[in-house]
């Protein structure tokens, strides 16, 4: 069974357009994740939801918009996409945890964006 | 917020050798300190993990060690194979948040 997957595997669009990446985990995490990975593979943080609720939203343009319809969703949909949101696109997903536990997160398998 | 720092970027080696990896981070909060090995193509996938009150945790031919007073930690893998190239990310985090290093490209020639 896939613990975190992602649709589509990849995207290719025109400037301008709007398109939704899926995100859904089975894990039973309460915590869902949105990275996005250039092509100088860094890994950055975009958005965090807890429970369907955001608690990390990181300085993206607002045309990034997260929306977790339930706790094991976190889709992501881009609006009047630009060249440079060209990327790999990551969803994750951990337990929402404190203190000294540890907070394992799970990721999926990404989604390539083009835009042209 | 955090910031980690990872080196180096790229890290070439001899098949049977070690190679060790650094980090540095500059959140004293940060209490859980993961590493993640990402092949081509693939995702990132957790390969091994310390947390703030141990400071050396081995698995096999990866080990990790923590110093929390200078904030920095380091994954080292001992007798190195071809199969351990890929890009290893450190990453840092305190609850929910988790912050990335920039990656290192270890290739290990055969």
């Amino acid at each position: 069974d896939t613990a975190v997957s992602q649709t589509p595997k990849y995207l290719v669009t025109q400037m301008g357009n709007d398109k939704s990446i899926k995100c859904e985990q089975n894990l039973g995490h309460d915590t869902m994740y949105w990275y996005k990975q250039d092509s100088k593979k860094f890994l950055k943080i975009m958005f965090s939801y807890n429970n369907k609720e955001l608690i990390i939203n990181e300085t993206v343009p607002n045309r990034f918009s997260p929306k977790s319809p339930d706790k094991a969703h976190l889709n992501l949909h881009i609006n009047s996409l630009e060249l440079g949101d060209s990327a790999v696109y990551f969803c994750a997903s951990s337990r929402a945890s404190w203190g000294l536990a540890g907070l394992e997160q799970y990721f999926g398998p990404g989604t390539r964006l083009t835009v042209t | 917020g955090e910031n980690v720092e990872q080196h180096p970027s790229t890290l070439s080696v001899q098949e049977g050798d070690s190679a060790v990896i650094k980090c540095t981070y500059s959140d004293s909060a940060s209490n859980y300190f993961p590493w993640y090995k990402q092949e081509l193509g693939k995702r990132p996938q957790l390969i091994i993990d310390i947390r703030s009150n141990v400071g050396e945790k081995k698995d096999q031919r990866i080990a990790v060690t923590l110093n929390k007073t200078a904030k920095h930690f380091s994954l080292h893998i001992t007798e190195t194979q071809p199969e351990d190239s890929a890009v290893y990310f450190c990453a840092a985090s305190e609850a929910n948040d988790m912050r990335f290093g920039a990656g290192t490209r270890l290739t290990v020639k055969p």
